[in-house]
């Protein structure tokens, strides 16, 4: 069966300083895979989606980044946070192509920058 | 306007009560979901549906396509379905993708 992993599950660092969260699949190849962020009072929103490796989307600008160096391993990235970075990071992924497949989330990371 | 509107924001019930949610959304959709997102912040999909309706245990979720409108049923409501209920429509974003497109969530509340 297939089974999303996403790490740390909380973090809590400074403004400016790296971020580095990741997520794998297991159990499936050539995932879409997808980067939401929940912040306080907000719904979901996507920041970033992938086809494949090294094909990424960005949906909305920002100081954050994606890579998927490998079939099933996606990662979001910064190199300076802001306070306003602060939220619920969740990691989701469908099987590639069609409308209507359906959509399985990790468990999430909470970040909260300081 | 947001593409996705739910209601109510919030809803308290007493155990044992039929509970609805509300989804209306503005844009053309192939396929509409009901999540739910309990306090730790997992979020586990209930219902995917294109038309119709689907049922699951006391769960039902209706779509009328035509009237951009969805609702979650929750019957015999019991505590353990205390949770953020989200509504996402899927929408074509170009090319061969797709994307989710997301309410801001109900907060239910049952209490014994």
């Amino acid at each position: 069966s297939q089974t999303i992993h996403q790490w740390p599950a909380t973090l809590v660092q400074p403004v400016g300083s790296p971020l580095s969260l990741e997520c794998t699949v297991e159990g499936t190849s050539n995932p879409n895979l997808y980067w939401y962020r929940q912040a306080a009072g907000r719904g979901l929103q996507l920041l970033f989606y992938s086809i494949g490796i090294d094909q990424i989307s960005s949906e909305v600008p920002q100081n954050l980044s994606a890579s998927r160096p490998q079939d099933r391993q996606f990662i979001l990235s910064s190199k300076k946070l802001l306070l306003s970075d602060s939220g619920f990071y969740l990691c989701a992924w469908t099987t590639s192509g069609g409308p209507s497949y359906e959509q399985y989330f990790g468990p999430g990371t909470r970040l909260t920058v300081t | 306007k947001n593409e996705v509107e739910q209601s109510p924001q919030n809803l308290t019930a007493q155990e044992g009560e039929f509970i609805t949610i509300n989804c209306s959304y503005s844009v053309g959709i192939s396929a509409l979901h009901w999540l739910q997102q309990h306090p730790g912040g997992g979020i586990v999909s209930l219902f995917m549906l294109s038309s119709g309706k689907k049922k699951h245990g006391r769960l039902i979720a209706t779509i009328n396509i035509q009237e951009k409108h969805s609702s979650l049923h929750i019957t015999a409501s019991h505590p353990r379905d205390s949770a953020v209920y989200i509504c996402a429509v899927r929408s074509w974003s170009g090319g061969s993708n797709y994307k989710l497109t997301f309410g801001k969530g109900t907060l239910l509340t049952v209490n014994p």
